[in-house]
């Protein structure tokens, strides 16, 4: 299985600022995904992210709110813009295994204020 | 619509308990099962999955699903309960779409407390 590591693992943001978590994945992968998990909720899937094309967005999520980035088979990152306290979740990425299950990271806590 | 639905919000069994943990899904064609576990500020770790084949899948700490196609079901079991098993548990589908499969629905989750 990938073993996959995210930084930070943690931050505080003020309201109005932008925080880029990073995603590093230790072998190369087609697809990767970043989640939401808002507190004591489950995972929603914000974007899937292949290399070399743009980031596939879910409803309701948006590329000026959520910037992705997918330079190579091994990293990708995820910016939250205009922090807001809503945006106040835990931030995870995943990478697609061979048999379509998904491998995730550590996940990044994000506090607004 | 489609759906994932893991009806217990919370469960709490005493160590040495057996325990299931149910998953209903709602899809016109079955998809690809999975459980995942996450600990208190950790990321998902997978437990098992299903694809096809013995519907009995085995996975990692002592688990195991039952895929029931009559029901819709990939309920997750265990013997014996540990400690340590006190987590939130998510079923997750990947429902197929022309043949191959990619994003993961997850269901809302089941968080199981373990009295000693």
């Amino acid at each position: 299985s990938a073993v996959i590591s995210q930084k930070p693992s943690r931050d505080i943001c003020q309201r109005g600022t932008s925080l880029t978590i990073q995603c590093q994945v230790d072998s190369q992968v087609t697809m990767m995904f970043w989640y939401r998990q808002q507190p004591g909720q489950s995972l929603t899937l914000i974007a899937t992210a292949n290399q070399g094309s743009e980031a596939t967005y879910e409803s309701g999520f948006v590329i000026d709110k959520f910037p992705i980035s997918r330079p190579n088979l091994t990293f990708s990152t995820l910016t939250v813009s205009n922090l807001s306290p809503e945006d106040s979740s835990i931030y995870l990425c995943s990478s697609k295994g061979p048999t379509y299950e998904q491998y995730f990271g550590p996940g990044t806590r994000l506090t607004v204020t | 619509a489609q759906s994932v639905t893991q009806p217990d919000i919370h469960i709490t069994v005493s160590e040495g308990a057996s325990l299931e943990l149910r998953c209903n899904y709602s899809y016109g064609a079955t998809p690809y099962l999975f459980w995942y576990v996450q600990s208190p500020g950790q990321g998902l770790q997978l437990l098992l999955k299903y694809f096809s084949g013995d519907t009995l899948v085995q996975g990692i700490k002592g688990f195991e699903a039952e895929f029931k196609r009559s029901q819709s079901s990939f309920n997750l079991r265990k013997p014996s309960v540990h400690w340590s098993d006190a987590a939130e548990y998510f079923c997750a589908v990947a429902p197929l779409f022309r043949g191959t499969a990619s994003k993961l629905t997850f269901g809302t989750g089941t968080r199981l407390q373990v009295t000693l």
